[in-house]
């Protein structure tokens, strides 16, 4: 079975821009959830969605926002970026019940 | 607040010697822990977990310890192996009923087995 697939994998920005990182779940889980890697704060959670709605959001500022679609598809939209935001962006994606979740392989974002 | 930590950054032990990470929380709504295994560039891959009613769970080489009252957990690594040379991540989670999906992660211990 096809696993949590993340797009692109490596990206390359410049300060001020904007950008859309994409996650595929595993086909039959409906929650997906984002969250950030950098050297200096470690793994971050971003924001949950679950059938389309925003169930938990971490303590990221508002240039952070997710969406998700009825697929269960989800992306994820930085704007006006900033080079702190060069990190490695992971999706994770469960059936929702608060176990068995399964990371993508992420997507490394630069900002330069 | 950091609610989960790994006090050691990193851990060096010899092949076939036994691992042994070790992860506080301070957050007693926690009731879900895993643990995580991480390649630089990848994913985090899922490893192991236990759930706040038992105090162990065994899967093959990998056993975690749960000590709710000194909310302290630790994962076994026995017989360790070069490829088990990773970070590993231990995180929390709350199980209720529409809490939704959320792991709060420790800061990581890097493991190097040396053949």
């Amino acid at each position: 079975k096809a696993g949590v697939t993340q797009t692109p994998r490596y990206l390359i920005k410049t300060r001020g821009q904007q950008v859309t990182l994409s996650c595929s779940p595993i086909s039959g889980h409906r929650s997906v959830s984002w969250y950030q890697q950098t050297p200096g704060q470690g793994l971050q959670f971003l924001f949950e969605y679950f059938s389309e709605t925003q169930r938990n959001k971490g303590n990221f500022p508002g240039r952070f926002s997710g969406r998700q679609f009825s697929n269960s598809r989800s992306e994820m939209n930085v704007s006006t970026l900033e080079l702190g935001d060069s990190a490695l962006y992971l999706c994770a994606s469960s059936r929702g019940g608060g176990e068995g979740y399964t990371f993508g392989s992420g997507t490394r974002l630069t900002v330069v | 607040d950091q609610q989960v930590k790994q006090n050691s950054p990193s851990l060096s032990v010899q092949e076939g010697r036994i691992s042994i990470l070790n992860c506080d929380y301070t957050n007693s709504m926690f009731d879900y822990f895993l643990w995580y295994k991480k390649y630089p560039a990848e994913g985090p891959t899922f490893l192991i977990s236990i759930s706040s009613i038992k105090d162990k769970n065994e899967d093959g080489r990998f056993t975690v310890f749960l000590n709710k009252s000194a909310k302290h957990l630790s994962l076994h690594i026995v017989p360790s192996q070069p490829g088990d040379s990773a970070v590993y991540f231990c995180a929390a989670s709350r199980r209720t009923l529409n809490a939704g999906n959320m792991l709060t992660f420790g800061g990581g211990t890097r493991l190097m087995v040396k053949p």
